[in-house]
């Protein structure tokens, strides 16, 4: 597609289930990027993906989340045993690494409510 | 500064007044600086990118200026109307990677 997909939009889940969260990035974006906003917070940073590189996953809040891109393109983003702080709006941006032109490219977010 | 900061974290104004928030970053390793803009139920959206010491862009009653030597950017919004309403991002892109600060909401009452 044109732009970045994530899906769900929206994630409603019981406290203690696991979710998975996908981002479909722009074709040819080597970086992806997981961040996510929380209620009245500011942005989040929770893991960066570039290439074939390790991921960089100093964001992540906790062990209960992990995230893997396959094949250099869509990335999962796996909430365990989700609990009510783990509220809150997951973004996904993916950009181009090199060049002039770092700009990132962002989805429309899943909205996740862990009730 | 090891981090992307801004400042103030939340900004409320009157219609008609003028405005500026600031991004600070790190000035070593510095490839570029973005302004993104965040509208609420939308996807944050690239305002500008800016690359060199002294870089000024515009765009419409928006302008931003860059300062890589101490390392801050402004984003200055003339005359806010409500639609400017938003969470107004910074990213300082360096080795490949890009810094997002935690964003200033600005809020514009009619």
């Amino acid at each position: 597609g044109a732009g970045v997909s994530q899906s769900p939009s929206n994630k409603v889940t019981e406290k203690g289930k696991d979710v998975e969260l996908r981002c479909d990035p722009i074709s040819g974006h080597t970086a992806l990027y997981w961040y996510r906003q929380s209620l009245g917070q500011g942005l989040e940073f929770l893991i960066y993906f570039q290439g074939n590189s390790a991921p960089d996953k100093s964001g992540l809040p906790s062990d209960r989340f992990s995230a893997e891109r396959t094949g250099g393109s869509v990335s999962t983003l796996t909430i365990q045993r989700t609990q009510q702080e783990d509220s809150a709006v997951y973004l996904c941006a993916s950009s181009k690494r090199t060049g002039l032109n770092t700009e990132a490219f962002f989805g429309q977010g899943t909205r996740l409510t862990v009730v | 500064i090891l981090n992307v900061e801004q400042s103030p974290q939340s900004l409320h104004v009157q219609e008609g007044d003028s405005t500026n928030f600031t991004c600070s970053f790190p000035s070593s390793n510095f490839y570029a600086l973005h302004w993104y803009r965040w509208e609420t139920a939308k996807s944050p959206e690239a305002l500008f990118v800016m690359t060199l010491n002294g870089d000024e862009k515009k765009k419409g009653r928006i302008s931003a200026t860059l300062n890589t030597k101490e390392g801050y950017s402004y984003l200055y919004i003339k005359g806010s109307q409500p639609e400017d309403s938003a969470t107004y991002l910074c990213a300082s892109s360096g080795a490949g990677k890009s810094t997002f600060g935690d964003g200033t909401t600005l809020t514009v009452k009619p």
